[in-house]
């Protein structure tokens, strides 16, 4: 099955700057994801989007996190106003518990 | 929050002898448990899952165990081999819910 296509791979931006991270997860899925990981910690949900709408989010997933999924095929995260703490590996993800998620290779997002 | 955790951060063990990986969880709603393998700069990658109706899956080199009363699970790689280095990530989810509950990993080391 095709991959899940993370862009950019690496982005560095200033405190107090928006982001946002693409996914393209492949169109007849129904759930998909949202998963960071800061260095040298656990792999940690941000927040689940079924049916073009969130189903779950997580505490860390505040009013400076959005998703969107634009066009049907793109699936979206943005960060209005970026923190230090904000720096950590974005992994997108579709599918589900049953068959296996299929995660992204990731969006390194740096803060300075 | 420390719902499935993985004791031990780092494992070395010969190529061609057996790899236990341990992963213990606290939250009895869990119902379905999934290993992950990673590699640096790369999103998880799906090894294998275990429902928690069985207490056994096997695909090839690996196999999954499941203890309920103890609420432990294990991964166990035979024959291992040096491409098996990587993190090794347990994770679950509960009845209803999609996302995953990670635990902090554990580096895998395969020595020739």
């Amino acid at each position: 099955e095709p991959e899940v296509t993370q862009t950019p791979s690496h982005q560095v931006t200033q405190m107090g700057q928006e982001v946002i991270l693409r996914c393209v997860p492949i169109s007849n899925h129904l759930y998909f994801y949202w998963y960071r990981q800061i260095l040298g910690q656990k792999v940690e949900f941000l927040v689940s989007f079924y049916n073009n709408e969130i189903s779950e989010k997580s505490e860390i997933f505040d009013d400076q996190f959005s998703v969107e999924r634009p066009d049907g095929s793109n699936f979206t995260l943005k960060i209005r106003s970026t923190k230090l703490e904000d720096s950590a590996m974005y992994f997108c993800a579709r599918g589900g518990t049953v068959y296996g998620y299929t995660f992204g290779s990731g969006t390194r997002l740096t803060v300075v | 929050d420390q719902q499935v955790k993985q004791n031990s951060p780092s494992l070395s063990v010969q190529e061609g002898r057996i790899s236990i990986l341990n992963c213990d969880y606290t939250n009895s709603m869990f119902d379905y448990f999934l290993w992950y393998k990673k590699y640096p700069a790369e999103g998880p990658t799906f090894l294998i899952s275990i429902s928690s109706i069985k207490d056994k899956n096997e695909d090839g080199r690996f196999t999954v165990f499941l203890n309920k009363s103890a609420k432990h699970l294990s991964l166990h790689i035979v024959p291992s081999q040096p491409g098996d280095s990587a993190v090794y990530f347990c994770a679950a989810s509960d009845r209803g819910a999609q996302k995953l509950v990670f635990g902090q990993g554990t580096r895998l080391t395969i020595n020739p």
